[in-house]
């Protein structure tokens, strides 16, 4: 069965670095997202993609993070300078218009 | 705006003992269900979805759900848990109007705990 497949499984940075968590969504789906969880939290939406373009973000997605297609099978989520309450596990995710949202096995962030 | 609401937070059960999870949503317009599971450490596996048709959907290891637009539910049920299904259960919604895509909007989660 078709995985999202997420790089690093757990990073590690220091507080005002800069991180890129990756992403290759299913080859045939058009959409991407991504969504964060905090520990013991719900799971909230970031972003969506589509297009070649942001299609949503929410109120989360401030001007630290931006995401990136750079080359037609990754997906990548940047954090300009990472803050403590950044730590989350961060979701990657795709789908073919609603017919069934697939998840990657997510990055756990931890800022230091 | 678009809402979910898991009333139960965690819901402890005997093995071998049915299950139900409640979902409620809240939307304006037609929506597209579904609930996934985490186990422990994990990512966010897809248990089942509805999409349309049938309200009765069956998803992987034996669990089903009923959607019911009446009373804008979507609850979880299994007649019989195992130790294994031990998890956290997160129902999510979307929205479909004139084609385009939303994104997923996830309730709280109910942590489901099977004891021996």
């Amino acid at each position: 069965e078709p995985e999202v497949t997420q790089t690093p499984s757990h990073q590690v940075t220091q507080m005002g670095q800069e991180v890129i968590l990756r992403c290759v969504p299913i080859s045939n789906h058009l959409y991407f997202y991504w969504y964060r969880q905090i520990l013991g939290q719900k799971v909230e939406f970031l972003v969506s993609f589509y297009n070649n373009e942001i299609s949503e973000k929410s109120e989360i997605f401030d001007d630290q993070f931006s995401v990136e297609r750079p080359d037609g099978s990754n997906f990548t989520l940047k954090i300009r300078s990472t803050k403590l309450e950044d730590s989350a596990m961060y979701f990657c995710a795709s789908t073919v218009r609603g017919y069934g949202y697939t998840f990657g096995s997510g990055t756990r962030l931890t800022v230091v | 705006a678009q809402s979910v609401t898991q009333l139960d937070s965690q819901v402890p059960v005997f093995e071998e003992a049915p299950v139900e999870l409640r979902c409620n949503y809240s939307s304006s317009v037609s929506v597209y269900l579904f609930w996934y599971v985490q186990y422990p450490n994990q990512g966010l596996q897809l248990l089942l979805k509805y999409l349309s048709g049938s309200t009765l959907v069956k998803g992987i290891n034996g669990f089903e759900a009923e959607f019911n637009k009446s009373q804008t539910s979507f609850h979880l049920r299994k007649p019989s848990v195992h130790i294994s299904d031990t998890a956290e259960y997160f129902c999510a919604v979307t929205w479909n109007y004139g084609g385009s895509q939303g994104n997923l909007i996830f309730g709280k989660g109910t942590k489901l705990s099977v004891k021996p």
